[in-house]
């Protein structure tokens, strides 16, 4: 059973700040992995999608790695703004079905 | 505009009452599944289908079930609804696993 999770569970930070967000899987049998961002009450937005053959995938100010070999994938945001401010979750697609991590919550203070 | 409608957006179930909720995709996208999120416990998929006329379980598929008559909707019911089944329920469509998942803006359900 795919297993993922996401460290750390709640970020908070400086306007300005880079933030760090990251994800590990057990199963590296993925097809892809996706990363959303989930605000209070809302639906999931996609950010970024890495295909398993893929090493990064970039929008914006926005950068996600994928090392599938080693289960892991961290996703990069650069100079915070406050309305980064949201829960980001990490999933990825192997079998038939979509696996998600807890998410970490992410606070960037004015 | 394209995408995953949920309905309905908000409902309020006795102990015992039956509903349904309605996924419907514009996309023509063959996989579509069911997630309920509860705090601290993440998304969970409760049922999916690989096609029209097919569904299989999910890793919570008790006291929901589904069908998948057409290719654009899939339906959850719930024969007999539980105060356990208090939830946020997200539907999600794709093309083909290698593809992203779009996923519908939830319904909130809640049981008392």
């Amino acid at each position: 059973k795919q297993e993922v999770t996401q460290i750390p569970a709640a970020l908070s930070v400086p306007e300005g700040e880079n933030l760090v967000l990251n994800c590990s899987f057990t199963d590296s049998a993925i097809y892809n992995l996706q990363w959303f961002r989930q605000d209070p009450g809302k639906g999931l937005t996609s950010l970024l999608l890495i295909q398993s053959s893929q090493r990064e995938q970039t929008s914006g100010r926005l950068n996600a790695s994928l090392d599938k070999s080693s289960g892991r994938s961290t996703l990069y945001i650069a100079a915070s703004q406050p309305g980064d401010s949201a829960t980001y979750l990490c999933a990825v697609s192997n079998d038939y079905k979509l696996s998600f991590g807890a998410g970490t919550t992410v606070t960037v203070r004015a | 505009n394209a995408g995953v409608t949920q309905t309905p957006k908000f409902r309020v179930l006795k102990t015992g009452q039956s509903m349904t909720l309605l996924c419907a995709q514009d996309m023509n996208h063959e996989y579509m599944y069911w997630y309920r999120q509860d705090p601290g416990m993440g998304l969970r998929l409760i049922h999916y289908s690989v096609g029209e006329g097919t569904t299989a379980k999910g890793e919570v598929p008790d006291g929901y079930n589904v069908s998948r008559l057409k290719k654009q909707n899939f339906l959850l019911g719930l024969e007999s609804a539980a105060p356990s089944q208090t939830s946020v329920y997200f539907c999600a469509s794709t093309f083909d696993r290698v593809y992203g998942y779009t996923f519908g803006s939830g319904t909130r359900l809640t049981v008392v």
